[in-house]
């Protein structure tokens, strides 16, 4: 069965220093792999996505993610953490269906500190 | 840019209530998706549609629940007799290719 594993719940990071949220996937079948963000009473934001081709993917807001089939992850980064990046983010996981649904992670909030 | 769009933003109602939330998908998309959020917990897959039947459904979307595309462009989500627990974001969403669905903002449902 295909699942999405994101580990820990809640990270926090300062101003400034690197983010990186963790996602492993399972399937046995090529996936399509994403990273949506929900900031406070809002809906869910596409930051980015991998379907074929570069494993490295940039997204919006300075957000980045590399699929590695070897270590079936997707972990998200971002260099430099801004204050306003301060939301909850959710990986998530598709296959190579066209109506095939999207299968999310549990989520991480990502806190920003001052 | 074409959006998905969701109504009511908001809605409270009592237990045992009939709820339809609204759903206006992008206009040529033909997968249509609906997801549950409970306060603080993951985004969990309901049901989609397609070809004006479902094509999947998860154990949550039980015979309380139902989705009708009644005119071609809405599509709805019924909650036959609301409980406690069906208080939630709903999410509607839609696509046209494999890769990526498009979400609504959200419709948050209160049960009392």
């Amino acid at each position: 069965a295909q699942s999405v594993t994101q580990l820990g719940s809640h990270v926090s990071v300062s101003e400034g220093a690197l983010v990186l949220l963790r996602c492993n996937y399972s399937s046995s079948v090529p996936p399509y792999l994403f990273w949506y963000v929900q900031y406070p009473n809002q809906g869910l934001q596409l930051l980015l996505k991998y379907t074929t081709g570069a494993t490295l993917v940039k997204g919006i807001n300075g957000f980045e993610a590399e699929f590695k089939k070897s270590e079936t992850s997707f972990h998200l980064t971002k260099p430099s953490a801004h204050m306003s990046d301060a939301a909850e983010y959710f990986c998530a996981v598709s296959f190579m269906n066209r109506d095939d649904k999207i299968i999310f992670g549990k989520g991480t909030r990502l806190h920003i500190l001052p | 840019e074409p959006e998905v769009t969701q109504t009511p933003s908001h809605q409270v109602t009592q237990m045992g209530q009939e709820v339809i939330l609204r759903c206006v998908p992008i206009s040529n998309h033909l997968y249509f998706y609906w997801y549950r959020q409970i306060l603080g917990q993951k985004v969990e897959f309901l049901v989609s549609f397609y070809n004006n039947e479902i094509s999947e459904k998860s154990e949550i979307f039980d015979d309380q629940f139902s989705v009708e595309r009644p005119d071609g462009s809405n599509f709805t989500l019924k909650i036959r007799s609301t409980k406690l627990e069906d208080s939630a974001m709903y999410f509607c969403a839609s696509n046209r290719v494999a890769g990526e669905l498009f979400f609504g903002e959200g419709s948050r449902l209160t049960v009392l």
